[in-house]
């Protein structure tokens, strides 16, 4: 299997600007997370979906950001418009059905920064 | 609330040698997971080696290995032979079964001197 992949893979841009990550989560996994990592703050959960419905989207730091499941495939955590303070590395994480341990399986992540 | 410590923020290594990394968790529940995550300057986390809570056997994964003990709720990451790949940061994970939240430690950064 090729893992959770995600795209781009470094992504700089100006403030103001939308930025969109992507993910492709291992085939069969009916959950994804996004998280955002900092020094400040180390791992954070930002949503949560289950067989592509956002269960959990407490972790979104405001409406500046939002994410979409359209199929059980592809994930897009967009930012618009994007600032400073968003710079971070983003991952996204796939996982197994949560009656059978519900393992978490990251991609390489994206190391986003803003201007 | 669960709460996962790892209170070595960094540890060095000799290759070839044997370090053994720290994790304690708080809970209050019965059924769980436990989890080490390796992140590589790549900054990608990967696994490393899963424990649930109701086996009492420790896990292993060729060099690596865990010490699981339920009671005093200690789950350290035992690392064989080490290998100048095996410097990384280290994240200790807690979850409770049948849930989807991950609990994290902060981290402990390894380093491996050849």
């Amino acid at each position: 299997d090729a893992g959770v992949i995600q795209s781009p893979r470094h992504e700089v841009t100006e403030m103001g600007q939308e930025v969109t990550l992507r993910c492709k989560p291992i085939s069969g996994h009916n959950s994804l997370f996004w998280y955002r990592q900092t020094m400040m703050r180390g791992l954070e959960l930002l949503i949560y979906f289950n067989n592509n419905v956002p269960i959990d989207d407490s972790g979104m730091p405001e409406d500046r950001f939002s994410a979409k499941m359209p199929n059980a495939s592809f994930s897009t955590l967009k930012i618009q418009p994007s600032e400073p303070r968003d710079s971070a590395v983003y991952f996204c994480a796939s996982s197994g059905p949560l009656i059978s341990g519900g393992t978490q399986y990251f991609g390489p992540g994206t190391r986003l920064t803003v201007l | 609330a669960q709460t996962v410590t790892q209170s070595q923020p960094e540890m060095s290594v000799q290759e070839a040698e044997t370090v053994t990394l720290s994790c304690t968790y708080d809970t209050s529940e019965s059924d769980y997971y436990l989890f080490w995550y390796k992140q590589p300057p790549s900054r990608q986390m990967i696994l490393v080696i899963r424990q649930e809570a109701y086996k009492q056997q420790n896990a292993t994964e060729n060099r690596f290995s865990v010490n699981f003990q339920k009671a005093a709720k200690s789950f350290s990451l035992k690392i064989s032979d080490s290998q100048l790949g095996d410097a990384a940061m280290y994240f200790c994970a807690y979850k409770e079964a049948g849930t989807y939240k991950y609990i994290f430690g902060t981290g402990t950064r390894l380093k491996v001197l050849a």
